[in-house]
């Protein structure tokens, strides 16, 4: 079946450093893409999304391309903030299915 | 405001107690879930309703019971609680069930069941 594998955290990084989440998926046929945030004590929030190869998803600085030659969905952003730290969810979406990955922890220190 | 509400956000209860987790959404969404999340496991598909009166099993559907007789409300009943459902639970809507229909998440209910 349909599976997401998604780089293990805990991740802690200096305040404006790079950030880069991997994100692979197993999937038939083209999956939506998504990236859901969870910040501590909330629920999930889509974060961004693409539904097609080659889109591109953005959303508070964070970006994401769907790469469907190497079913990957990494998460960017160029120079974190404190407010990012949270917890970040791949989920594709395929076939009236959403698989949610394990999840990655981000800490930012200032 | 548009929101998934649900009640308790904290609970803790023996085994074989019954109970229920009400799910509110105040958007007229037709499509309804509830996931557990687990450590290292993310979140995991229990039961889903994809409108009034249509429910069917997600991935762990074991130990659970929805029912859904208003397009608003999703409780999750839990009909003889065990430790293995000690966990965190969210309720979802969305308008449709998944493709580009984003998913708007409930806050959370932490569950322990000693």
């Amino acid at each position: 079946g349909d599976s997401v594998t998604q780089m293990e955290g805990p991740v802690t990084l200096s305040e404006e450093a790079f950030l880069t989440i991997n994100c692979t998926y197993t999937a038939t046929g083209y999956p939506s893409l998504f990236w859901y945030v969870q910040y501590p004590g909330e629920g999930l929030q889509l974060l961004l999304k693409a539904t097609k190869a080659d889109d591109k998803g953005s959303n508070k600085g964070f970006e994401a391309t769907y790469r469907k030659e190497t079913t990957s969905f990494h998460l960017e952003k160029g120079s974190v903030q404190v407010s990012d730290s949270a917890v970040y969810f791949c989920a594709p979406y395929n076939n009236n299915d959403m698989r949610f990955g394990a999840g990655t922890r981000l800490t930012v220190k200032p | 405001e548009a929101q998934v509400t649900q009640n308790p956000r904290y609970l803790i209860t023996v085994t074989g107690k019954k109970l229920t987790v009400t799910c509110s959404q105040n958007m007229n969404h037709e499509y309804m879930s509830w996931y557990r999340q687990d450590p290292g496991l993310g979140l995991r598909q229990i039961y889903y309703s994809m409108n009034v009166e249509v429910t069917d099993k997600g991935d762990v559907p074991e130990g659970y019971k929805v029912s859904r007789k208003e397009k608003r409300n999703f409780p999750l009943i839990l009909e003889s609680p065990s430790p293995n459902q000690t966990s965190l639970y969210f309720c979802a809507s969305s308008w449709k069930r998944g493709g580009t229909h984003e998913q708007y998440f409930g806050p959370g209910t932490r569950l322990t069941v000693t």
